[in-house]
């Protein structure tokens, strides 16, 4: 596929279970964003990747949410002792320039997840 | 600190209506400005983009405005159908003072239903 493609689409976690979202970019795109999305509210961001290097992560709520993207091109959103208030939508968007010149950015069918 | 906001917050319209959704922000320094559709429990699919030295940006039945310097945005939709029937979100991307990285900032979104 062409598109960013999100793992899995849902996910219920037990509170203080560790849960791990995936993200594959499109192919070549340097830019990758997280955002958290809660119900009847828009995207908010959480870190930002250019390639390999996570150049911003000012919008992670705690220590809790840690994101990696090893090899610049797939990314992993991992929450640790999850609690209730983590539930929302993870979205993960690309975008193929970098630097200043950012453009636009695409962004994956989200993983909806729900901390019992 | 950059807000946006749009107004209304939800919109219901008799099919073939020709509509404008609203977007405004509170800081006009701005790389590029962002309208998005999200249909229920999906991703966001992004409609136009915007750069900051352009007034407009048009596709199909769409067409969206930009008016920097007052912070403000319109999405005109039309001769609307019910297949147009979803959640329109504006963001933008802050300029370079404003911190960013690249990230947008969303506003909460307007919701449109069309009635056949």
């Amino acid at each position: 596929g062409a598109g960013v493609s999100q793992s899995p689409r849902y996910k219920v976690a037990k509170r203080g279970q560790d849960v791990a979202l995936r993200c594959d970019p499109i192919s070549g795109h340097v830019s990758l964003f997280w955002y958290q999305q809660a119900l009847g509210q828009g995207p908010e961001f959480l870190t930002y990747f250019q390639n390999e290097a996570q150049l911003d992560k000012s919008g992670l709520p705690s220590d809790r949410f840690f994101a990696e993207r090893p090899e610049g091109s797939v990314s992993t959103l991992k929450i640790q002792r999850t609690q209730q208030e983590d539930s929302a939508v993870y979205l993960c968007a690309s975008s193929l320039a970098s630097g200043g010149a950012l453009g636009e950015q695409f962004f994956g069918p989200g993983t909806r997840l729900t901390v019992l | 600190k950059q807000e946006v906001t749009q107004i209304p917050a939800a919109l219901s319209v008799p099919e073939g209506e020709n509509l404008v959704l609203n977007c405004s922000f509170t800081d006009s320094a701005i790389y590029n400005l962002q309208w998005f559709r999200q249909d229920p429990g999906k991703g966001l699919t992004s409609l136009l983009l915007i750069q900051s030295s352009q007034r407009e940006q048009t596709s199909g039945r769409l067409n969206a405005s930009l008016d920097k310097s007052s912070g403000r945005s319109t999405l005109y939709i039309a001769a609307s159908q019910p297949g147009d029937s979803a959640t329109y979100l504006c963001a933008v991307r802050p300029g370079i003072y404003g911190g960013s990285q690249g990230n947008l900032i969303f506003g909460k979104g307007t919701k449109l239903s069309v009635k056949p």
